[in-house]
């Protein structure tokens, strides 16, 4: 079952803040989240593992609840480059060697 | 950047025809999964390999075929297209260690339309 991003969609000014959150009915091992530019592949930014660590990559930092079975990302001072749909993956069981990944969320940030 | 490429990157065909698509890596990675991406659904996975000869089925399956003799390649089939098949597909390659899911790299993707 796929893990539930919110929210769908976001528009931002530069500068602004966003958080995007991602959720699952099933418990959570570990959390990968990715950036998708309009036509182009999905790029890693972090992977988040068991324990509530808080990992970040440039102004973009992340955090993980495995009781809540949450994860959210935020986004601090959005720049342009910033825009994309950003995925969610999980596992689907401990270990295991497929990731099944969120429906995204497109964030669009304007000047 | 990971050396992935895929080919074609775009192809047209029509209802009932086969249709090859093709991954390459030059990491030696074990892992390579093909996904397919439509709008509202995201990257949902097709096959994946974990190995020569080793592959196995993912969420959407049905009316596709994969084949790994090489490492270094992947093949996704339509063996009949049709035009729910119409879609962007991507390879990813993955260096899974020990008993962790670790980073996906994604290729560029391939763009197919089936008239």
């Amino acid at each position: 079952q796929q893990p539930v991003q919110s929210p769908q969609a976001v528009i931002l000014r530069e500068g602004e803040d966003a958080v995007i959150n991602c959720s699952s009915s099933k418990a959570l091992y570990s959390v990968h989240w990715y950036r998708q530019k309009h036509g182009e592949a999905p790029v890693f930014l972090m992977i988040l593992l068991k324990g509530g660590e808080q990992k970040g990559h440039e102004k973009i930092s992340a955090s993980f609840n495995e009781k809540k079975q949450q994860s959210s990302l935020y986004l601090t001072a959005s720049q342009l480059s910033y825009s994309g749909t950003y995925f969610c993956g999980t596992p689907d069981t401990e270990g295991a060697d497929k990731l099944i990944f969120g429906t995204g969320t497109r964030l669009q940030v304007f000047p | 950047d990971a050396g992935i490429t895929q080919s074609p990157r775009h192809k047209v065909t029509e209802t009932g025809t086969p249709v090859t698509l093709r991954c390459h890596q030059t990491e030696n990675h074990r892992y390579m999964y093909w996904y397919r991406q439509d709008p509202g659904h995201g990257l949902r996975l097709i096959h994946y390999s974990y190995g020569v000869k080793d592959t196995d089925k993912g969420e959407v399956s049905d009316g596709y075929s994969v084949s790994r003799s090489k490492t270094e390649d992947f093949l996704l089939t339509l063996e009949s297209a049709t035009s729910s098949q119409t879609s962007v597909y991507f390879c990813a390659i993955s260096y899974i260690q020990g008993f962790r899911t670790d980073t996906q790299y994604f290729g560029p993707g391939t763009r197919l339309t089936v008239l």
